[in-house]
């Protein structure tokens, strides 16, 4: 079946302006997380959502970074005014169920290049 | 807050030698995972680790968890370059899974 999808792929954009990371999860999954990659860097956990709801927000880095996820299934990553910092490849996965003994299925990352 | 470790941060070995990657956790955990990223890849879940002194093998890699629940390896036996990529472990803390920082493998062919 389908895997976890994202889009824009690459996504270049100007300092300050505003941008929208969108992730398409695999169907059923109720759980769906987003990590940010910086270049050659290890995952830095962002947000996960259980359904609709967003349990833990501790990793996002600023009030410039926002999501949502909207019936169970589509979410999108908001980052406003963005700064050179935040260029990195977003990743998103998703899981079965919110418990970590569930295996996480990731995307294949959106690019975000802040010039 | 849970922390995990990894160490090396990197490795670059000679295709045939074999390669090990170490996870360390600040607290115990309930379970560990490990995922590989190809270059240019997105993380895949390779196997899961639940009890104390598990031992499971996927042909060439070998997983371990401590009896402790605190620290686990992989080994990979006779590297080949498919092996190429970072190897992450992800450990299950009181409630979410937190990763490791990655060891990136690079073998020499």
């Amino acid at each position: 079946g389908a895997g976890v999808s994202q889009s824009p792929s690459n996504k270049v954009t100007e300092k300050g302006k505003d941008v929208e990371l969108r992730c398409d999860p695999i169907s059923g999954h109720t759980a769906l997380y987003w990590y940010r990659q910086s270049l050659g860097q290890g995952l830095e956990f962002l947000i996960y959502f259980q359904g609709n709801s967003a349990p833990d927000k501790s990793g996002l880095p600023s009030d410039r970074f926002s999501a949502e996820r909207t019936g169970g299934s589509v979410s999108t990553l908001t980052i406003q005014r963005t700064q050179q910092e935040d260029s990195a490849v977003y990743l998103c996965a998703s899981s079965l169920f919110g418990q970590a003994t569930y295996e996480q299925y990731f995307g294949p990352g959106t690019r975000l290049t802040v010039t | 807050g849970q922390q995990v470790m990894q160490i090396p941060q990197y490795q670059h070995v000679q295709e045939g030698e074999d390669f090990t990657t170490y996870c360390n956790s600040s607290t115990t955990l309930s379970n560990i995972q490990w995922y590989k990223q190809r270059p240019g890849g997105h993380p895949v879940f390779l196997i899961q680790l639940v009890k104390s002194g598990e031992v499971k093998k996927q042909k060439r890699l070998t997983f371990q968890f401590g009896e402790a629940k605190k620290n686990s390896s992989l080994h990979i036996t006779a590297t080949q370059t498919t092996d190429v990529g970072t190897y992450f472990c992800a450990g299950q803390g009181a409630q979410k899974l937190v990763f490791g920082q990655g060891t990136r493998l690079t073998i020499n062919p």
